[in-house]
């Protein structure tokens, strides 16, 4: 069975420009949960979703959006990037959405120049 | 909010034994998770611990304090292919809703 699968594996954009990325969780997972992650820190939990409903939501600002459609997908939008929206975006699925334990992507490193 | 406390770095041997704590603060504590994560990958998960005690698999073991604010993981007869960061991570609820935060990692060295 596949894994949690996540595209583009790298991304360059320049500030101000703006951002899809993309997760397929593992076959069976109806929950999606997605986190930021700047080299040498732990990941930073954006949001959860669960059987398309948003569970929980970190602190980041309005420019972070995402979304779960029908097949449990995401997708997580970033608008008016900043230098600092560089980093690695994990997208982690699981079977529930009670978050005992996550199955993480390889994630989608984003350059903003 | 939420904060987890880890050391930055730790440096064995072959064969040792290392043990890298983790406290926390947060309300609403559900459980408290241990990820491992290698240079370029994937973080991968390791351990769950949701009541107070140890849990083993393996060479690896985590114990929870949930009085204490308080858990560890064992990492037992160390190998090379242990070097890697490893994260706590504390479940909660809370205003933001279901959540998983993590610390900011622990990186283990190995040595021969």
């Amino acid at each position: 069975d596949a894994g949690v699968t996540q595209s583009p594996t790298h991304l360059i954009k320049t500030r101000g420009q703006h951002v899809t990325l993309r997760c397929s969780p593992i076959s069976g997972h109806k929950s999606v949960s997605w986190y930021q992650q700047v080299l040498g820190q732990g990941p930073q939990f954006i949001f959860q979703y669960y059987e398309k409903e948003e569970r929980g939501r970190g602190n980041f600002p309005d420019r972070f959006s995402a979304r779960q459609f029908p097949n449990y997908s995401s997708e997580l939008n970033v608008n008016a990037l900043l230098l600092g929206d560089s980093a690695l975006y994990l997208c982690a699925s699981s079977l529930t959405g009670s978050n005992e334990k996550l199955f993480f992507g390889s994630g989608t490193q984003l350059s903003v120049l | 909010g939420q904060s987890l406390e880890q050391p930055s770095e730790v440096t064995a041997v072959e064969g040792a034994i290392v043990q890298i704590n983790c406290t926390y603060q947060t309300s609403g504590f559900y459980g408290l998770s241990w990820y491992q994560q290698h240079d370029g990958g994937a973080p991968t998960f390791l351990s769950y611990n949701a009541l107070d005690g140890l849990e083993e698999t393996g060479r690896f073991s985590s114990f929870l304090s949930r009085s204490d604010s308080y858990g560890y993981l064992l990492l037992q007869e160390l190998q090379m292919k242990d070097s890697a960061s490893y994260f706590c991570a504390v479940r909660d609820w809370g205003a933001a809703g279901n959540k998983l935060t993590f610390g900011g990692g622990t990186r283990v060295l190995v040595k021969p």
